[in-house]
C-alpha cells in the first residue's frame, strides 16, 4: 500500500538558517504530493503540491520538488523565520480509494 | 468560497460517557468527507471517510462510529469513551470522486481529553 515517510524531529534551528525535511513515498502508479503546516492549536493547511514528476510546487518561500527517481519530495527554506514553527506532514493521493496518506509529521522550531 | 466547521472545539469527558463531534461544510457539493486523529506527539490517523450519504469506510477498528446524514454533515461517535481516544480530532473535505486532487482542506479541530 501507500506509505509516506518523513524525517524525525523534533527540527530546532537559528532564525535565517536554511532548512530541509526529508520525505520519500512509496505509491502504485503517478501519486500527488503535498506539504501541509499545522501551526499550534490549528487544523492543517496546504503548504504547496505537486502533481507529476519534476514539478515544482512553492509557497510561502518553502519549495519541493517531485523527484519519481528518488520517489521523494523533500521541504526546503532558504531562510526560515520564527514565525516558520509548526508541524510539517509531507503527504501522497494516489487516486484509487479517494484517501491521502500522511507522514508521521516533523516538528519546526525556529528560535531567534 | 467553501468553508469547513466542526465544533465543539474543546471537550472533556469522563472514560464510559458519550461522544459527538459535527462537522460541517458549506459551499460545495457532493464531497468527500474525512475524520482523522491526531494522538499527542504523533501523526495523522485516517479514522473514517466518506464518498456520499450513507457511505461509510472505516481505517481501524475501534469503539468509534461515523454517519453521513446529509451530504455536507459528518459525524463522529462513541457510545463509551475510552482513555485512549484522547487526541485532536480534525475533520477534512475534498472535491468528490473523479474530479478530486487529493486536495485536503481541514477544519479547526476539536481536542478531546478523557478523564
Amino acid at each position: 500500500g501507500d506509505s509516506v515517510t518523513q524525517m524525525e524531529g523534533p527540527v530546532t534551528l537559528s532564525e535565517e538558517a536554511f532548512l530541509t525535511i526529508n520525505c520519500t513515498y512509496t505509491a502504485t502508479g503517478y501519486p500527488s504530493l503535498f506539504w501541509y503546516v499545522q501551526y499550534p492549536g490549528e487544523g492543517l493547511q496546504l503548504l504547496l503540491k505537486a502533481t507529476k514528476a519534476d514539478d515544482k510546487g512553492s509557497n510561502k518561500g518553502f519549495e519541493a520538488t517531485y523527484r519519481k527517481e528518488t520517489t521523494s519530495f523533500h521541504l526546503e527554506k532558504g531562510s526560515v523565520q520564527v514565525s516558520d514553527s509548526a508541524v510539517y506532514f509531507c503527504a501522497l493521493y494516489s487516486g484509487g480509494y479517494q484517501k491521502v496518506t500522511f507522514g508521521t509529521g516533523t516538528k519546526l522550531q525556529v528560535i531567534p | 468560497s467553501q468553508t469547513i466547521h466542526q465544533w465543539p472545539a474543546t471537550l472533556v469527558q469522563p472514560v464510559g460517557s458519550p461522544l459527538s463531534l459535527e462537522c460541517t461544510v458549506e459551499g460545495t457539493s457532493n464531497p468527500n468527507l474525512y475524520w482523522y486523529r491526531q494522538a499527542a506527539g504523533r501523526g495523522l490517523q485516517l479514522l473514517f471517510y466518506s464518498v456520499g450519504i450513507g457511505q461509510i469506510s472505516s481505517e481501524v477498528p475501534q469503539n468509534l462510529s461515523a454517519s453521513r446524514p446529509q451530504d455536507r454533515q459528518f459525524i463522529l461517535s462513541s457510545k463509551k469513551l475510552l482513555l485512549s481516544d484522547s487526541g485532536f480530532y480534525l475533520c477534512a473535505w475534498s472535491v468528490g470522486r473523479k474530479v478530486n486532487t487529493g486536495e485536503l482542506f481541514f477544519g479547526e479541530g476539536s481536542r478531546l481529553t478523557v478523564l
